[in-house]
């Protein structure tokens, strides 16, 4: 049974860089699509980007310039890295996988993990 | 982008009741549409994909239609534990987006 957990600081300091860690379980990172998706009560489900075992990696036009997706094989595990945070970058933070099918949705998730922004 | 619309918002319904959730999409996005099923304090569960395939392990009151814009989610006889936020979600193009939820309670 695959199973991801979220991992990295539940509060961080405007205009510092949020850092989470998703550790993967019974299955292999070297397939699949790897992603971030955020929740707020405001904006709703916001998909944040995907990496893919290869190195490839797409984001969320709406945050490009500030993520940074990336996996490491060795801990079977993938990051987020989000520069610059504000006010508006609070939020669950969920890790999830899909297939590379386009019909494929969001099969996995982890738990989430509630990220606050505050000096 | 392409928004997806969910109606109704919210919706109460009662035990045995015939529920339906409408998502419709800006665009034509084919048959890429996901349904998912949250509970409070829980991540998304995934319900079905393809618009109309149902996931391994859920139950077969859960079904799905729809084609280019316009797609259904049913329940076919609401039981308690189906209570919960029901989300679609696109998969035709990034960004992948999501609408906005319907909550469903019980009457």
């Amino acid at each position: 049974q695959v199973q991801l957990q979220e991992s990295g600081p539940g509060l961080v300091k405007p205009s510092e860089t949020l850092s989470l860690t998703c550790a993967v379980s019974g299955g292999s990172i070297t397939s699949f699509y790897w992603n971030w998706i955020r929740q707020t009560p405001g904006k709703g489900l916001e998909w944040i980007g995907y990496m893919y075992y290869s190195g490839s990696t797409n984001y969320n036009p709406s945050l490009k310039s500030r993520v940074t997706i990336s996996g490491d094989r060795s801990k079977n595990q993938f990051s987020l890295k989000l520069s610059s945070v504000t006010a508006a970058d609070a939020a669950v933070y969920y890790c999830a996988r899909r297939d590379t099918a386009m019909i494929a949705g969001f099969d996995y998730w982890g738990q989430g993990t509630l990220v606050t922004v505050s000096s | 982008d392409i928004q997806m619309t969910q109606s109704p918002s919210s919706l109460s319904a009662s035990i045995g009741d015939r529920v339906t959730i409408t998502c419709r999409a800006s665009q034509s996005i084919s048959t890429y549409l996901s349904w998912y099923q949250q509970k409070p304090g829980e991540a998304p569960r995934l319900l079905i994909y393809g618009a109309f395939y149902l996931q391994s392990g859920v139950p077969s009151r859960f079904s799905g239609s729809g084609s280019g814009t316009d797609f259904t989610l049913t329940i076919s006889s609401l039981q308690p534990e189906d209570v919960a936020t029901y989300y679609c979600q696109q998969s035709h193009s990034t960004p992948y987006t999501f609408g906005q939820g319907t909550k469903l309670e019980i009457k």
